[in-house]
């Protein structure tokens, strides 16, 4: 079984509905993270959470809420879909005594 | 912030030797990462270098130059399902056992017969 685990793993929405990405993970790890990924711009961070009642903004969050309901939890909310959203999303985790991070499969996300 | 600089793109040929450059700006380093993400797929840890150096791991070699900002990923005997997109990533320390990781854009190696 997947260690980390990602809802959906494709989704098609239209502009203005809300729509949540769930990703769960069986390691262990406190810190959780999300990411999205266009075409030509890499991996840019959303949100960061180290702990349960941690969380922090990543460099592109506007637009974007995120929950960490439980250590093995973390939800990324688009409250108002707008088609600039459109990417391939990515759940990791990590623990600081680790040297890297681990990433779910991905949820294609298409906003029409 | 970070500025983190990789070729966009590169080919290469099967059983050839590659080395993908990666040249960063960062104030807090803490290490340099390497992943390789296969297209539509999840990236997956290669390698990791916090001090000076090179490291070898298999087929895969990473080497850091702390006092130059630069990095490399090395990869001998180059085969097919090689083909995917590289990606550099710093470890910036934030604050007090706080770290954030911030990535390249890729290089996308392609990889021929």
């Amino acid at each position: 079984d997947a260690d980390v685990t990602q809802t959906p793993r494709n989704r098609i929405t239209k502009t203005g509905k809300r729509i949540m990405l769930e990703c769960s993970q069986t390691k262990g790890h406190d810190r959780m993270y999300w990411y999205r990924q266009d075409p030509g711009l890499g991996l840019q961070l959303i949100y960061y959470s180290f702990d349960v009642k941690d969380i922090n903004k990543g460099e592109i969050s506007d637009g974007y809420s995120v929950s960490r309901q439980a250590q093995a939890k973390f939800s990324l909310s688009l409250e108002s879909a707008i088609p600039n959203q459109t990417a391939l999303y990515f759940c990791a985790t990590s623990d600081p005594t680790e040297e890297t991070q681990y990433f779910g499969p991905g949820t294609r996300l298409l906003v029409l | 912030g970070q500025n983190i600089d990789q070729p966009t793109e590169m080919t290469a040929t099967e059983g050839a030797i590659v080395q993908i450059n990666c040249t960063y700006q960062t104030s807090g380093f803490n290490g340099l990462f390497w992943y390789q993400q296969h297209a539509g797929e999840a990236p997956t840890f290669l390698s990791y270098n916090v001090l000076d150096g090179l490291e070898e791991k298999g087929r895969f070699s990473s080497f850091l130059s702390r006092s130059k900002g630069y990095s490399y990923l090395l990869l001998k005997e180059l085969q097919m399902k090689d083909s995917a997109s590289y990606l550099c990533a710093v470890r910036d320390l934030k604050g007090a056992g706080s770290y954030q990781l911030t990535f390249g854009k890729g290089t996308k190696l392609s990889v021929i017969p």
